[in-house]
Parts: structure tokens; sequence; C-alpha cells
């Protein structure tokens, strides 16, 4: 089954205010990434944040990682219509395993 | 630079007939991944391959082969489409540390 698990499904907000999407996770993992997927388009990654590491920004986007609670967070603060897409968790265990992606949250962002 | 390219961009198949999505990358990469995407579902792994000459089973791998017979290509085969595998198919690629991940533009697929 998928590794990882993203909350809300779907998520509307106006322009300008901070979006924050959720990813729980089953097993132990090195690392976490997030990545974007533009309507129709191939993903994008987004930021890595690796088990040993609680937090981590760029640009806009914060993201945290619970390792007791087997969870990320993924911020993006001031929100542009253009933030408009959906995003996924994925997470790597270690060595040759291969990168599992959740279902995705959906968000719209209205100018 | 093109990174990692998939062919066709689409394809209609009649149910019952083979066919190859086809799947090349110019970054050297040791891993390479086919996902599905389906409405409502993600992204869920069909197979994957850590290096050339290797390949694994992902979550959904029933009705699907691979191989990787060298860096460059990972071709992904339907050998008997059926309607199911409606759906769009991404490769992707990656050093096989855990680093980040590239993905193609997608192969739209519809089994009719």
């Amino acid at each position: 089954s998928q590794q990882g698990e993203e909350d809300p499904q779907a998520l509307s907000i106006q322009e300008g205010e901070n979006a924050t999407m959720n990813c729980s996770y089953k097993t132990s993992i090195n690392n976490l990434q997030w990545y974007r997927q533009n309507s129709g388009r191939g993903l994008v990654h987004l930021i890595l944040i690796r088990s040993n590491e609680r937090e981590k920004h760029s640009g806009r986007l914060r993201v945290t990682l619970d390792t007791s609670k087997k969870s990320s967070s993924l911020l993006i603060t001031a929100s542009r219509a253009a933030d408009t897409a959906s995003y996924f968790c994925a997470t790597f265990r270690s060595g040759n395993t291969p990168l599992v992606f959740g279902k995705g949250t959906r968000l719209s962002v209205i100018a | 630079i093109a990174g990692i390219t998939q062919a066709p961009t689409s394809q209609i198949l009649a149910a019952g007939r083979r066919m190859t999505l086809r799947c090349t990358q110019d970054m050297r990469h040791n891993a390479m991944y086919w996902y599905r995407q389906d409405l409502g579902l993600g992204l869920r792994l069909i197979h994957y391959s850590n290096t050339a000459g290797t390949t694994g089973k992902g979550e959904v791998p029933d009705g699907y082969s691979v191989s990787r017979a060298n860096t460059d290509d990972f071709p992904l085969t339907l050998a008997s489409a059926v309607p199911s595998q409606t759906s769009v198919y991404f490769c992707a690629s990656s050093d096989g540390q855990g680093n980040e991940a590239f993905f193609g533009q997608g192969t739209r697929l519809t089994v009719v």
C-alpha cells in the first residue's frame, strides 16, 4: 500500500493566505520529499527533509518533520494563484528501496 | 538538455493489444521508476530498477513488465491491455541515493 497519506485531499484558499498540507506515513524513513504537479504535467521536486531534520525552508515553503508521529507538513506562505496545483509527499526508506508517493492534496488558490 | 523523455504522449489502444511505453533519460541516473496515476489514487508504483540489469516489482505490477538493458532506457510493456489499465503513466529517474526524482511529462493511455 502507499506509504504516505496527504491531508486534506483538497484545499481552497484566497490569494495571500497560507496553505498547510499534511502527510502521514507508516514506516521509518531516510527522508521525505514534497512534489508539485500542475494539471496534466509531470511532478516537480520542491523540497527534501532528512529524518534527522525537523524543519526546512525554501522561499515561501516551510516543511516540518516529526518522526515520532510519522508526519510532515508543508506550509506555503502568502499563496498566489500560480500555486494552484496538486502537492504530493514521497518517502524514501533506505538502500535500494523506491520512492513511494501518497495520494496528494489538490490546492486551489483563488485570486 | 532533455532530462527524461516519454513516448508516446497519448495513445488509444484496443483491448488485448500489446503496447510498450518508452522512457529515456540522459542524466546517467541509476534508478528509474514507472508509476500510474489515477484520479483519487495518487501515484502508484508499478515497477522500478535500481541499476541497469535489475528490476523490482512495485505496488501494482500485474499486467506489466519492464526491462533495463542499459542505464538510459526503461520501457514498460503491457502484454495484453485491459480497460483497467487506462491511466496516465509517469516515468521517473533518480540517482538511487534517495535524492530528488525527475519526472517525464507522462503518457495518457486509454484502453477501449
